[in-house]
């Protein structure tokens, strides 16, 4: 079955702009988590959203926000763009039952802010 | 969730195993030992985990010690395309998707 996607692949934007990432999860996952992944910070949770309810917030401005739609598609948000945005930016969907959250990513928006 | 510590880089001869170490000394009673890696420039990929017992699949073993504070991933026979970042995470399993990353180890195969 088709794997987790993220679209755009890449994307350019410049400061002060905003900038939407879209992610589409497994078939039948209906989690979904975003990360960022940065040379200096590694990986970090931005959040996580089920049955289109944010579950967990990681540490980010309110600048970074996200939503779910029913079938279970995430987008996230990133406004007011600064050079420290450029990043890779990953989603994961995973089933979420107990004992069963192996999470999948998919290959990433690579972001880049000028 | 406890936090793990891990060496930032090994190397391994392809062909040969693969021991990766992973410390987690203040790991409690209900978390799980997870292990991902990321291939240069991909996302990362779910290896295995487990809880207390060994843990094998078709991609690794994973051996946990008898008081859990310490774990070891191991590639049996390692290829060039194992070569990866492997991280070691653990947390409680089930109720959230959120997975805290450390530095992770650099496993570089060489032929």
């Amino acid at each position: 079955k088709a794997g987790v996607t993220q679209t755009p692949r890449y994307l350019i934007k410049t400061r002060g702009q905003q900038v939407t990432l879209s992610c589409s999860p497994i078939s039948g996952h209906r989690s979904v988590s975003w990360y960022q992944q940065t040379p200096g910070q590694g990986l970090q949770f931005l959040f996580e959203y089920f049955s289109e309810t944010q579950r967990n917030k990681g540490n980010f401005p309110g600048r970074f926000s996200g939503r779910q739609f029913s079938n279970s598609r995430s987008e996230m948000n990133v406004s007011t763009l600064e050079l420290g945005d450029s990043a890779l930016y990953l989603c994961a969907s995973s089933f979420r039952l107990a004992g069963v959250n192996e999470q999948f990513f998919g290959p990433g928006t690579r972001l880049t802010v000028l | 969730d406890a936090k793990t510590t891990q060496p930032p880089s090994m190397d391994c001869a392809e062909g040969r195993a693969a021991n990766l170490p992973c410390n987690h000394s203040t790991i409690s009673g209900n978390e799980y030992v997870y292990w991902y890696r990321q291939i240069h420039s991909q996302g990362p990929q779910y290896i295995i985990h487990g809880l207390k017992n060994n843990e094998t699949n078709e991609m690794a073993s994973l051996i946990i010690t008898e008081d859990r504070k310490s774990s070891t991933l191991i590639l049996p026979h390692a290829t060039l395309r194992d070569t990866a970042v492997y991280y070691c995470i653990v947390r409680v399993s089930g109720n959230t998707g959120k997975l805290i990353f450390g530095q992770g180890t650099t496993l570089q195969v060489k032929p």
